[in-house]
């Protein structure tokens, strides 16, 4: 069975840092680009980062770029998004997503169960 | 990067067909077949109903379609049922090596 599961979310104060993981299991991790996705509070998807099979590709949204960093240890099974120079609007659930049907180009079928990110002081 | 446009809402009877529209631009849905859309229910991880455009993962209802013209993607849900009431977020590859997603539509049954 395919699970993926996320940790290391939790309260930080703004400007401060933070690193989320996605423990892949069930399936080949070293196969498949995976993405994060962040969801606010009542408020709708946005993509974040993705990173192809052996992290030799990747992108990040316009929001995040150059405070946000994605990585992946295919030994591990896990992939991981630091953060750092948190603001208040990167509270969210992040979400990390295998992509399994279309080489990194979004179409998501395991989504992990979240794991909440609040930048507060 | 903004964000695909999608009606706030849609709704309708049981057993009755809806369309959700989902416009982009020529950067994103006009130049890529890379649609997906996601239905999510409260609470609850999004889970893949259509991707590249009109392909349906195994596993989802064949009463789920979808289409695009020029800019504007398409999800049309037939034979309306109950268990559809959610918010469904449609996606796009763009042209600068990103995606984008929806504004969102909750689906109301009626």
């Amino acid at each position: 069975e395919v699970q993926l599961v996320e940790s290391g979310g939790g309260l930080v104060q703004p400007g401060g840092s933070l690193r989320v993981s996605c423990a892949a299991s069930g399936f080949t991790f070293s196969n498949y680009w995976m993405h994060w996705v962040r969801q606010a509070p009542g408020k709708g998807l946005v993509w974040v980062s993705r990173m192809n099979s052996d992290g030799s590709s990747i992108s990040y949204a316009d929001s995040v770029k150059g405070r946000f960093s994605i990585s992946r240890d295919n030994v591990k099974n896990t992939l991981y998004l630091q953060m750092d120079s948190l603001r208040a609007e990167d509270t969210a659930v992040y979400y990390c997503a295998r992509d399994g049907y279309s080489y990194g180009f979004g179409a998501f079928d395991y989504w992990g169960q979240g794991t909440m990110v609040t930048v507060s002081s | 990067q903004s964000a695909l446009t999608q009606p706030a809402s849609v709704s309708g009877s049981p057993g009755q067909s809806i369309t959700i529209s989902c416009t982009g631009t020529s950067s994103d849905v006009g130049s890529y077949n890379r649609v997906s859309w996601y239905q999510q229910s409260p609470g609850k991880a999004p889970k893949l109903t259509i991707f590249d455009v009109s392909n349906r993962p195994s596993g989802v209802s064949n009463r789920f379609s979808g289409s695009k013209s020029a800019n504007t993607a398409s999800l049309t849900i037939s034979g309306l049922q109950a268990e559809d009431e959610a918010d469904y977020y449609c996606s796009s590859y763009t042209n600068s090596s990103t995606l984008g997603f929806g504004t969102g539509t909750r689906v109301t049954v009626l």
